[in-house]
């Protein structure tokens, strides 16, 4: 079965520091592979996303994320953080490949916090 | 730009009692989806919708719950008989094609 891992629950960057949040998947076939952000008291809103082609893509507010398949991962990178980063950043995969309508599996989500 | 709304952004009921959650997908969208998040726990898939029938729903997904579109521009969740698990926040999710899922601000459900 699909499944998504986020390994670290929480973590804490300097603000203007460099951002790495991992995420890896199970997936047998080629994935679609989103990274969401959510605010407090928010939705999710939309960051990046992977379908195929360029493995790594680019995404709003700066932030990009790399594809590799060896690795089943997905990680998510910003080169330098603002406090108003500061959120729980989900990673999800597309239940089915190529198939509207489908389920996203989420992961656990990492919490992100920006000191001064 | 368009977004996913949501109403009531907040809805507190009584166990036993039934309730509905709305939805207004981004106008263009073609799937809608319904999704919850227990306190502190991952985004778990609900259900998604297309064409007026369901096309996908998960084991949570059980007979207590219901969607429908009754208009052009609603898309609701029924939960007939709420339980205190059923206490979660619950998102709409809109797309027009592949996986690429708009979200609403979600409804917080908090069951007494």
């Amino acid at each position: 079965a699909q499944s998504v891992t986020q390994p670290d629950i929480h973590i804490t960057v300097s603000e203007g520091a460099s951002l790495e949040l991992r995420c890896n998947y199970s997936y047998g076939a080629t994935p679609y592979l989103f990274w969401y952000v959510q605010s407090p008291g928010q939705g999710l809103q939309l960051l990046l996303k992977y379908f195929s082609g360029d493995t790594l893509v680019q995404g709003i507010k700066g932030f990009e994320a790399e594809f590799k398949r060896s690795q089943s991962s997905f990680n998510l990178r910003k080169p330098s953080v603002h406090w108003s980063d500061a959120a729980e950043y989900f990673c999800a995969v597309g239940a089915q490949a190529n198939q509207a309508g489908t389920a996203l599996i989420f992961g656990k989500g990492t919490t992100l916090s920006v000191s001064s | 730009e368009p977004e996913v709304t949501q109403t009531p952004s907040h809805q507190v009921t009584q166990m036993g009692q039934e309730v509905i959650l709305r939805c207004v997908p981004i106008s263009n969208h073609l799937y809608f989806y319904w999704y919850r998040q227990i306190l502190g726990q991952k985004v778990e898939f609900l259900v998604s919708f297309y064409n007026n029938e369901i096309s996908e729903k998960s084991e949570i997904f059980d007979d207590q719950f219901s969607v429908e579109r009754p208009d052009g521009s609603n898309f609701t969740l029924k939960i007939r008989s709420t339980k205190l698990e059923d206490s979660a926040m619950y998102f709409c999710a809109s797309s027009e094609l592949a996986n690429e899922q708009f979200f609403g601000p979600g409804t917080r459900l908090t069951v007494l």
